[in-house]
């Protein structure tokens, strides 16, 4: 089955430091690659994506590659701002001819603490 | 736009009780989602419905988790009876379609005593 490994938490850093938080992935074809984040009292929303190799997807800063030939997603973003805290999920999502898809299959988190 | 909404947000129930969580997805979105997410845990995929039909359950135990969705809208997960293990937060989701982005709603935290 698909299964996605992320780094342990928690991450603690200093403002303004470069963030990596590695992602890993296992799957049986091409999946579509997500990072999902949760600040503190708030829902789970995606942050960004990317649906083939080589694909970068960026938001607010952060920025993810599609790596095939190392199944990784690594999640990075130059200069981290304390409102940056939160806990961060690699997810990815099989899809399949004819329109369909899965449902996400999610790694542990990450929780990512950043010091002013 | 009105997100996604969850309801009750916290509950608290004795092992062997039953327990029922409502969800009522964004305006439009056919694809609804029901997540279980164990505290230190990513979520986990329970079912996912295109309309009012089952894409996936293969991770629902059936034995004592049910949901449905009638008339391809709101949806009810029950859990009877419950478990200490069931403890956890479950999250809907909905979508446009299956391959769209998914928007979570806040969840509901249970805990089995």
């Amino acid at each position: 089955g698909n299964s996605v490994t992320q780094m342990e938490g928690p991450v603690t850093l200093s403002e303004e430091a470069f963030l990596t938080i590695n992602c890993t992935y296992t799957a049986t074809g091409y999946p579509s690659l997500f990072w999902y984040v949760q600040y503190p009292g708030e829902g789970l929303q995606l942050l960004l994506k990317a649906t083939k190799a080589d694909d970068k997807g960026s938001n607010k800063g952060f920025e993810a590659t599609y790596r095939k030939e190392t199944t990784s997603f690594h999640l990075e973003k130059g200069s981290v701002q304390v409102s940056d805290s939160a806990v961060y999920f690699c997810a990815l999502s099989e899809e399949y001819s004819g329109g369909g898809a899965d449902g996400l299959t999610f790694g542990k988190g990450t929780h990512l603490i950043i010091q002013p | 736009e009105a997100g996604v909404a969850q309801s009750p947000r916290y509950k608290i129930i004795e092992k062997r009780q039953s327990v029922a969580f409502w969800c009522n997805p964004i305006s439009g979105h056919a694809t609804l989602y029901w997540y279980q997410q164990i505290l230190g845990q990513g979520p986990k995929l329970l079912i996912q419905f295109q309309n009012n039909g089952v894409v996936d359950d293969s991770q629902l135990p059936k034995d004592r988790f049910s949901a449905e969705r009638l008339k391809g809208v709101d949806s009810t997960l029950k859990i009877q009876p419950a478990k200490l293990e069931d403890s956890a937060v479950y999250l809907c989701a909905s979508s446009l379609d299956l391959r769209a982005e998914q928007y979570f709603g806040p969840g509901t935290r249970l805990t089995v005593t």
